[in-house]
């Protein structure tokens, strides 16, 4: 069974720090990773995707990705307190259905 | 960019009764949409996923007559939750996969914004 582990948290972080959201996936086929943020009561928006090893960068996004290592990360810059949010990490392979783990909450604090 | 506008925001039924949540993908085709549902403070629970003029395939533990999906269109995709109970009050929501076929690249999937249903 394909699986998508995320800390549940909460993470807290000040505002202006950096929060690092991880999260690793066990089905090495997996080919499409997304980031989404998702607040509470509303529907989950897309951040970020990527598919290569290495870094992508967007705004202050940034996510990692180690294939190798079943690993993909979010990186938040200058965090705000808007960014306060459950972020999900979402897998997927050749058949385009995605895994999504639970969520990390993150909470940044003024 | 894709979206996908999602009827009704929130709906309040009587036991026994029947409701239907429309999802529609207003400036692209979706040949593939997933239903999901999420009780407060859970992950996403994937239910289904549909297929444009298929039948959906409907994940393990849910019931495919309680829960009918209709994938009429390529833009529009209905999910009816038949003889209601409140343990079915939940937030439902639909997602459209954002793959291009042609180059086999899945730009991602985008949510409705999803559908409060209570059941009393």
């Amino acid at each position: 069974q394909k699986e998508v582990e995320q800390n549940s948290g909460p993470l807290s972080v000040p505002e202006g720090a950096i929060a690092s959201l991880n999260c690793t996936y066990s089905d090495r086929g997996s080919q499409s990773f997304f980031w989404y943020r998702q607040y509470s009561g509303k529907s989950p928006e897309l951040i970020m995707f990527i598919y290569s090893n290495g870094d992508k960068e967007d705004g202050r996004f940034t996510a990692q990705l180690n294939k190798a290592s079943q690993y993909v990360s979010l990186l938040i810059r200058d965090s705000q307190p808007s960014d306060s949010a459950t972020y999900l990490c979402a897998v997927a392979g050749g058949s385009y259905i995605p895994t999504f783990g639970r969520g990390t909450s993150l909470i940044v604090h003024p | 960019g894709a979206v996908v506008s999602q009827h009704p925001s929130r709906v309040i039924c009587k036991s026994g009764t029947s409701v239907k949540i429309e999802c529609r993908s207003l400036d692209f085709q979706a040949t593939t949409m997933f239903w999901y549902r999420q009780f407060p403070k859970q992950s996403l629970m994937l239910m289904a996923t549909s297929n444009e003029g298929s039948k959906a395939t409907y994940e393990q533990g849910v019931e495919k007559d309680k829960f009918l999906i209709n994938h009429a269109s390529l833009t529009l995709s209905t999910l009816t939750v038949t003889s209601a109970h409140p343990e079915d009050s939940s937030f439902y929501i639909c997602s459209a996969d954002g793959t291009d076929q042609s180059k086999g690249v899945n730009y991602g999937y985008t949510f409705g914004s999803g559908t409060r249903l209570t059941v009393v």
